[in-house]
């Protein structure tokens, strides 16, 4: 059964740091594309990042780009994204979520977490 | 940048009635990348519907895609009480490479 679960939400204040982490199991890790995306209390989704599986192919909206870093250990099974600068519009919850692997292309997300909290805040 | 508008933003039906739910793109997509997603209240979204018709695993026939270019559409057949949810639908840009969202329609219960 695939499962990922995300850790390291919380509180932070405004221009603080946080590090996401998403733990995967079920299923090929390394294989696969991994992406985050985040939702506002009340609001819609949006795509926040992406990696490729090997590492490379990382690509941010342009709302976090500059202050959110992503990246992944396939040793460990386990995909991390970085938040500095942190800003109350950057309040969500945050969700890990899977997309292709590296045989098939496509453009969709099967696989979510259950989403971690994070609130920037004073 | 596409841009995604789904209608109605609120859409009342009881259990037993079609739902339609509409989503508009500001430029034609390839249907290959337009899916739909179903989320309840305090979970995960979930993938109902890929390449624009395609089926997620585990979904039940009353979930059906259509449409192409700038218009896609679901419609769910039959409405169980479980089907009661905010509807996103969502494509891909490759140029540069950014997904979006629609804004979401919330099915409820009448």
């Amino acid at each position: 059964e695939v499962q990922l679960v995300e850790s390291g939400g919380g509180l932070v204040q405004p221009g603080g740091s946080l590090r996401l982490s998403c733990a995967a199991s079920g299923f090929t890790f390394s294989a696969y594309w991994m992406y985050w995306v985040r939702q506002a209390p009340g609001k819609g989704l949006v795509w926040v990042s992406r990696i490729k599986y090997d590492g490379s192919g990382i690509e941010y909206a342009d709302s976090v780009k500059g202050r959110f870093a992503i990246s992944r250990d396939n040793a460990k099974d386990t995909l991390y994204l970085q938040m500095n600068s942190l800003r109350a519009e950057d309040t969500a919850v945050y969700f890990c979520t899977r997309g292709p692997d590296s045989i098939t292309w496509h453009t969709y997300f099967d696989y979510w977490g259950q989403g971690i909290l994070v609130t920037v805040s004073s | 940048e596409i841009v995604l508008t789904q209608s109605p933003g609120t859409l009342s039906l009881s259990p037993g009635e079609r739902a339609t739910l509409s989503c508009r793109a500001s430029q034609s997509v390839p249907s290959n990348s337009l899916a739909w997603y179903q989320q309840k209240p305090g979970q995960a979204p979930r993938l109902l519907i890929y390449g624009a018709s395609s089926r997620a695993t585990g979904i039940p026939d009353r979930f059906s895609g259509s449409g192409s270019g700038t218009d896609f559409t679901l419609t769910i057949s039959r409405l169980e009480p479980e089907d009661f949810a905010v509807f996103y639908c969502q494509q891909y840009d490759q140029s540069p490479p950014m997904y979006t969202f629609g804004q979401g329609t919330n099915l409820e219960i009448k």
